[in-house]
């Protein structure tokens, strides 16, 4: 079975502090993808990134990494100096490849981050 | 290119009643998914279409149902509301198995 945990509930921050967001999950599978999904209050998600099991090498995108380490089974998400627009729900997902798994992700129950000015 | 749009945007039914959502894929993605999202139990897989084909079921009861159309539109349906289909609706379009889900901004289902 593939499980996705996000063990941070809520995280507040104070505007211009970095942040980590954690994402552990779980899968037999020897190929898979991960995403991070932003869901700002007005509730469309919005995609951040993917990545495929067999990429480890982290990203960065402007004042976003993600750190992922098949070794933890962790998919970990940084925002740097953080501001108050980062505020949202923040969800990592998991997606399986097979005929059985089309269209589906996995999500953990998200992070509620806000950052305060 | 437009995004995934969602059609009605809020919703209000009485228990017992059926509905009826709508989803506009992005322009060229052939695969529409379907989610049901609650406080409780957060994001959930409904169900996914492609061709006009569904290839993948959540673990939901029958009265929930979709279809896609031929040119990749979809709609879902539920029968016999019950005060626990409260919840947001998100209808997701992508290009292939693997590739990122583009989501739409989502029905807020209220049953009363």
């Amino acid at each position: 079975a593939q499980k996705v945990t996000q063990a941070q509930t809520e995280i507040s921050v104070v505007e211009k502090e970095d942040v980590t967001l954690d994402c552990v999950y779980e899968t037999r599978d020897t190929t898979y993808y991960l995403f991070w999904y932003k869901q700002p209050p007005s509730g469309e998600l919005v995609f951040l990134i993917r990545r495929n099991s067999f990429d480890e090498q982290n990203e960065i995108s402007g004042r976003y990494s993600w750190n992922f380490q098949k070794s933890t089974s962790s998919f970990n998400f940084t925002i740097t100096a953080s501001q108050v627009v980062d505020s949202a729900v923040y969800f990592c997902a998991l997606s399986v490849r097979g005929s059985s798994n089309t269209g589906k992700l996995i999500f953990g129950q998200g992070t509620t981050l806000q950052v305060k000015p | 290119k437009a995004g995934v749009t969602q059609t009605p945007r809020y919703l209000i039914k009485t228990r017992g009643q059926q509905v009826t959502l709508s989803c506009s894929p992005i322009s060229g993605h052939r695969s529409v998914s379907w989610y049901q999202q609650t406080p409780g139990q957060g994001l959930q897989f409904l169900f996914e279409y492609f061709s006009e084909t569904q290839r993948n079921k959540g673990n939901f009861p029958g009265r929930f149902s979709g279809r896609q159309f031929s040119n990749s539109r979809s709609e879902m349906n539920v029968s016999t509301l019950e005060l626990g289909d409260s919840a947001l609706y998100l209808c997701a379009s992508s290009l292939e198995q693997g590739a990122p889900l583009y989501f739409g901004p989502g029905t807020r289902l209220t049953v009363t």
